[in-house]
């Protein structure tokens, strides 16, 4: 089963907004990741975020990690229309297993002009 | 310079047939893996080896048959195929162990589609 559920499915904006996509998860982690993937394309590593960090800053993108709550939220400031594709949420299994990646459901994010 | 690259890009191929998807990385990585995306953008784990080990079989039909000559490959190979296999296969890699917690590489993606 999907270990993480996104909100919302899809967003439109427009340009030069921010958007926030948020992930909750069922079970314990040791990091969690952001993917882009563009229409018809593989996926793109955006930013790891481990269990005992609360934030991270990658340019334009800021995570935010609630293990308490079992969430995380990406925030893309100042979108662009190149922003426009899927976001996932991807965490890693708890300490002690084979090291996998469980995806969510993905947020589908439109950008216009 | 493509850090996982698979081939073909698209199969297009009739049912029970068999065929056979390749992934190549360069980032000497010890862990790569395949998922399975659906036509709902569900990405869902089906194998994972590590060095050339499989550590990870998630519940998938032994028509699927992973297979690592080294490191730096991993093969998959599907016999009978079935209408339900029509999906995006997607290879990773990245420096495994138990905690994990390393970044991810993904291939481009191989379009299966079953007739």
């Amino acid at each position: 089963s999907q270990q993480g559920e996104e909100d919302p499915q899809a967003l439109s904006i427009q340009e030069g907004e921010n958007a926030t996509m948020n992930c909750s998860y069922k079970t314990s982690i040791n990091n969690l990741q952001w993917y882009r993937q563009n229409s018809g394309r593989g996926l793109v590593h955006l930013i790891l975020i481990r269990s005992n960090e609360r934030e991270k800053h990658s340019g334009r993108l800021r995570v935010t990690l609630d293990t308490s709550k079992k969430s995380s939220s990406l925030l893309i400031t100042a979108s662009r229309a190149a922003d426009t594709a899927s976001y996932f949420c991807a965490t890693g299994g708890p300490d002690g297993t084979a090291s996998k990646l469980t995806f969510g459901t993905g947020t589908r994010l439109q950008v216009t002009l | 310079d493509t850090a996982v690259s698979q081939t073909p890009k698209y199969l297009v191929t009739q049912m029970g047939n068999d065929k056979s998807i390749k992934c190549e990385q360069n980032l000497g990585h010890d862990t790569m893996y395949w998922y399975k995306q659906d036509s709902k953008k569900f990405l869902k784990i089906m194998f994972s080896y590590n060095n050339k080990e499989l550590i990870i079989n998630e519940t998938v039909p032994n028509r699927f048959s992973p297979k690592s000559p080294d490191k730096a490959h991993l093969n998959l190979h599907i016999n009978s195929l079935e209408l339900g296999d029509s999906a995006v296969y997607f290879c990773a890699s990245t420096m495994g162990g138990i905690l994990g917690g390393a970044r991810w590489f993904f291939g481009p993606g191989t379009r299966l589609t079953v007739l």
